[in-house]
């Protein structure tokens, strides 16, 4: 299986702040990576494919980057509807695999 | 607009075989655009997909190594529905099932997901 690392694991921001997440692969899988947004108690909401492009009606604050192994998640100007958890996932090669979360809260 | 609706027991006892079923409403379980999948979540483990079942001319399934000794998804056309079945439950198995619509290239992007059940393994 590929093996999902991102960092860091939580964060504390403000509204209007930037935010970075990271994202890695342990082996590379190319541009093939999903981005989701997950709120307490619903389904996790998919947000990037291919690294880099929004799916339609997704904010434009929310940008994603990265090829091979190495993945960035970046919004731009944080809103109050943004604190959530954060997951890439692969599928570069099944099984498909999620990294295990970024956690953004209230600073 | 797609929707999915799961049903099933939210408590299993260890050894015995959890069994969901996941109807589906707006599309075809038989859909040649789509893959129908199962993924759990919980702390211990996070996100993990367990595998799904797609329609090419002839049914396919496709499951995680980590459960593929002890789980089967199988669509049911009749009903508009699939269901997951894992035998041999323990403790670990607790989690938040999710059924999910995949689409894409590789059926990669679950884009839609239904409401999720909390199953927990005790006796």
């Amino acid at each position: 299986d590929i093996q999902m690392t991102q960092s860091p694991s939580s964060l504390s921001a403000s509204v209007g702040d930037r935010v970075t997440i990271t994202c890695q692969a342990s082996q590379d899988i190319g541009k093939y990576l999903n981005w989701y947004q997950q709120k307490p108690g619903k389904a996790p909401k998919f947000l990037i494919y291919d690294a880099s492009n929004l799916e339609t009606g997704v904010p434009s604050r929310f940008s994603g980057s990265g090829s091979g192994t190495d993945f960035t998640f970046t919004i731009s100007s944080l809103q109050p509807e943004d604190f959530a958890t954060y997951y890439c996932q692969q599928y570069g090669n099944l099984p498909f695999t999620f990294g295990p979360g970024t956690r953004v809260d209230v600073k | 607009q797609v929707q999915l609706q799961q049903s099933g027991p939210g408590l299993v006892k260890p050894s015995q075989t959890l069994s969901l079923t996941c109807a589906i409403s707006g599309d075809s379980v038989s859909s040649d655009i789509a893959a129908w999948n199962w993924i759990r979540q919980s702390p211990s483990r996070g996100l993990e997909w367990l595998g799904r079942t797609y329609y090419r001319s002839k049914w396919y399934s496709d499951y995680a190594p980590s459960v593929k000794s002890r789980i089967s998804i199988n669509p049911d056309t009749s009903k508009n529905q699939f269901s997951l079945h894992l035998n041999s439950v323990t403790p670990d198995d607790t989690a938040v099932y999710s059924c999910a619509r995949g689409v894409g290239v590789s059926f990669q992007v679950f884009h839609i997901w239904g409401q999720g059940t909390m199953v927990t393994v005790s006796s």
